[in-house]
C-alpha cells in the first residue's frame, strides 16, 4: 500500500543554517508529492508540490525534487529563519486510490537565533 | 469563502456524548476530506466526499463515525457515542477537481477532548 517515511525529529538548527528534511515514499501507482507545514496550533498549510518525476517544487526558499529513481523527496533550505521553526509534513496523493492523501509522521524544526 | 473553516475549535466531551464537528469547504471546491490527527502527528484518513455523495469512506470507523456534506450546509462529522480514544484534532480539506495533483486545502481543525 502507498505510504510515507520522514526523518524523525526533532531537527534543530542555528538560524542562516542548511536544512535537510528526508522524505521517501511507497506507492503503487503515480503520486503527487507534498510538503506540508504546521505552525502551533493552526492547520496544515502547502508549502509546495510536485506532480510527477524529476518536478521540482520551491516556495519561500525551500525546495524539493520529485526523484522516482530513489522514491524521495527531500526538503531543502539553504538558510533557515527562526520563522521557519514548525512542523513538516510530507504526504503523497495517489490517483489510484481516491487521492486521499498519506502523510509522513512529520518532522519539528526548531530554529534558534 | 477562500478558507476552510471549521467549527468548533475544541470540543469537551465525556465519554459516551455525541460530538458534532462542521466543515465548510473553499466555495467552488467539489471534494472534501476529513483526517483525524492523534499522538506523535499520525494522520489518519476518514472519508471523502464528491459534492454530497461520499467518494470514499474506507477510513471510517463505521459502528460510531458517521458523516455528511448536503446541499448549502457545512458538512459534518458525527461520533456518537463517544470514546477516549477519539481525542485528536480533526481536519477537514477541500479540492477543487478529481486528480492526485490537485492541493488540499486544509482547515484549522477541530480538537476533540473526550474524558
Amino acid at each position: 500500500g502507498d505510504s510515507v517515511t520522514q526523518m524523525e525529529g526533532p531537527v534543530t538548527l542555528s538560524e542562516e543554517a542548511f536544512l535537510t528534511i528526508n522524505c521517501t515514499y511507497t506507492a503503487t501507482g503515480y503520486p503527487s508529492l507534498f510538503w506540508y507545514v504546521q505552525y502551533p496550533g493552526e492547520g496544515l498549510q502547502l508549502l509546495l508540490k510536485a506532480t510527477k518525476a524529476d518536478d521540482k517544487g520551491s516556495n519561500k526558499g525551500f525546495e524539493a525534487t520529485y526523484r522516482k529513481e530513489t522514491t524521495s523527496f527531500h526538503l531543502e533550505k539553504g538558510s533557515v529563519q527562526v520563522s521557519d521553526s514548525a512542523v513538516y509534513f510530507c504526504a503523497l496523493s495517489d490517483r489510484g486510490n481516491f487521492n486521499k492523501f498519506y502523510f509522513g509522521s512529520g518532522t519539528k524544526l526548531n530554529v534558534k537565533p | 469563502g477562500e478558507e476552510v473553516a471549521q467549527t468548533p475549535k475544541h470540543l469537551v466531551r465525556g465519554e459516551g456524548q455525541k460530538a458534532k464537528l462542521y466543515c465548510a469547504p473553499i466555495k467552488g471546491h467539489s471534494y472534501v476530506f476529513w483526517y483525524q490527527q492523534v499522538l506523535k502527528n499520525e494522520f489518519k484518513f476518514l472519508i471523502s466526499f464528491q459534492n454530497e455523495n461520499v467518494f470514499d469512506e474506507t477510513g471510517m470507523p463505521k459502528e460510531r463515525f458517521s458523516a455528511k456534506c448536503l446541499p448549502n450546509s457545512p458538512c459534518s462529522l458525527e461520533i456518537q457515542a463517544t470514546k477516549l480514544e477519539d481525542s485528536a484534532v480533526y481536519f477537514c480539506a477541500s479540492s477543487q477537481q478529481q486528480g492526485s495533483t490537485d492541493t488540499q486545502y486544509f482547515g484549522p481543525g477541530t480538537r476533540l477532548t473526550v474524558l
